[in-house]
């Protein structure tokens, strides 16, 4: 079973606004991590969130993590046409090493 | 720069086909996995491995075997290729006490 759903399925926003994903997942984690892929091209690791965080940022990304309520939230603020891609949330869950990825949100940055 | 490098981009194969899939990484790292992405499905894990000459079903191992006997390389073996699994194939590789997985470019294969 899927343990990071995505949410929206899409988005689609205009350059220079605020773009936000959220992710759920079903059982106890170390860490939360987002990907992103280009169209065609493989994953690129953004940002990790370990479970004893709440808030983590990476140039213009944020990213919170509720472990109460087991979802986490991708900000990327003044978004730029170059961040049309689809991305991805994994987690780990505690006690395994293999990372379990949800079906993504893709995100289009209109000019 | 660290990198993940897969043998092909784009892949063509018949069915009943034997079919190698090779992934290479730079980085010294003891994880390696296979993974396959379909639309809809997102990514799903084949197999695994920790070290060499080790592997690990992942949660769709049917139709597929692995080989890893050297560090840096992990093969990823279609016995007999069917249609079903045409797919987009990506490797990535990870060490040992981190989970920050690093992707090669994928392999997009075909079966007709």
């Amino acid at each position: 079973s899927q343990q990071g759903e995505e949410d929206p399925q899409a988005l689609s926003i205009q350059e220079g606004e605020n773009a936000t994903m959220n992710c759920s997942y079903k059982t106890s984690i170390n860490n939360l991590q987002w990907y992103r892929q280009n169209s065609g091209r493989g994953l690129v690791h953004l940002i990790l969130i370990r479970s004893n965080e709440r808030e983590k940022h990476s140039g213009r990304l944020r990213v919170t993590l509720d472990t109460s309520k087991k979802s986490s939230s991708l900000l990327i603020t003044a978004s730029r046409a170059a961040d049309t891609a689809s991305y991805f949330c994994a987690t780990d869950k505690v006690g395994a090493q293999k990372l379990v990825f949800g079906q993504g949100t893709r995100l289009t940055i209109n000019p | 720069d660290v990198k993940v490098t897969q043998s092909s981009r784009y892949l063509v194969k018949r069915t009943g086909e034997k079919v190698f899939l090779e992934c290479v990484q730079d980085m010294d790292h003891e994880n390696m996995f296979w993974y396959r992405q379909d639309p809809g499905l997102g990514l799903r894990l084949i197999y695994f491995s920790y070290d060499v000459k080790m592997k690990e079903k992942g949660d769709i191992p049917e139709g597929y075997s692995v080989s890893r006997e050297k560090k840096e390389r992990f093969s990823l073996i279609l016995e007999s290729a069917s249609t079903n699994q045409t797919s987009m194939y990506l490797c990535a590789s990870s060490p040992r006490r981190r989970n920050e997985q690093f992707f090669g470019p994928g392999t997009r294969l075909t079966v007709l």
